[in-house]
């Protein structure tokens, strides 16, 4: 089965540094999305992209995160500058349709902002 | 706010028996129900999705959805120690794209 593809699997960084979180959708693919979860809390939705625009945003979503599909294959997730409460677990996923019956997640970045 | 609410568990089961999932959902708008299972450090996997009221079969799992009650559940017949795992129930936002998961209830079967 095709798989989404994030890296790093785990970056740790100082608060206040930018991060780039990076992911390969799967290559049909043409909605493209960002969610976290904190340790021990649930999957939150951040961002959908489809069309090389932001198609929805949660508020979470605010002006320190940006994302970015800069070629025909990556699409990443940019913190401008990483707070204590950006520590999570972020999941790329992808979908080929708009009401898609399957979102397909990346195996996660484990981000922890020391 | 749209909210998700899902009981937390524990939920305990022996191996063999059936496991019942609860789910209830804010938004009378939402169309799309999907339940995912998580592992421990991984992400989450689709196990069923239903957007018609009714009852939906797949193999040992049972999707229920009542949209005037705005529940949702999940049925796991013959539960296996390998289904030991948190359910996330997950509803469209009504815009389209995204999902609201709920927070999970843990399942633990035992042999």
């Amino acid at each position: 089965e095709p798989e989404v593809t994030q890296t790093p699997s785990h970056q740790v960084t100082q608060m206040g540094q930018e991060v780039i979180l990076r992911c390969v959708p799967i290559s049909n693919h043409l909605y493209f999305y960002w969610y976290r979860q904190i340790l021990g809390q649930k999957v939150e939705f951040l961002v959908s992209f489809y069309n090389n625009e932001i198609s929805e945003k949660s508020e979470i979503f605010d002006d320190q995160f940006s994302v970015e599909r800069p070629d025909g294959s990556n699409f990443t997730l940019k913190i401008r500058s990483t707070k204590l409460e950006d520590s999570a677990m972020y999941f790329c996923a992808s979908t080929l349709k708009r009401q898609a019956e399957k979102l397909f997640f990346g195996s996660g970045t484990q981000l922890s902002v020391l | 706010q749209k909210e998700v609410e899902q009981n937390s568990g524990p939920l305990s089961v022996p191996e063999g028996a059936i496991a019942s999932l609860n789910c209830t959902y804010s938004d009378r708008g939402s169309q799309s129900f999907f339940w995912y299972r998580q592992y421990s450090g991984k992400s989450p996997e689709l196990i069923m999705f239903i957007y018609s009221n009714g009852d939906k079969e797949d193999g040992r799992f049972t999707a229920q959805l009542n949209k005037a009650s705005q529940y949702v559940s999940l049925l796991i017949r013959d539960s296996q120690p390998s289904d030991s795992a948190t359910y996330l129930c997950a509803v469209d936002t009504g815009a389209g794209t995204a999902l609201i998961f709920g927070k999970g209830t843990t399942l633990s079967v035992s042999s």
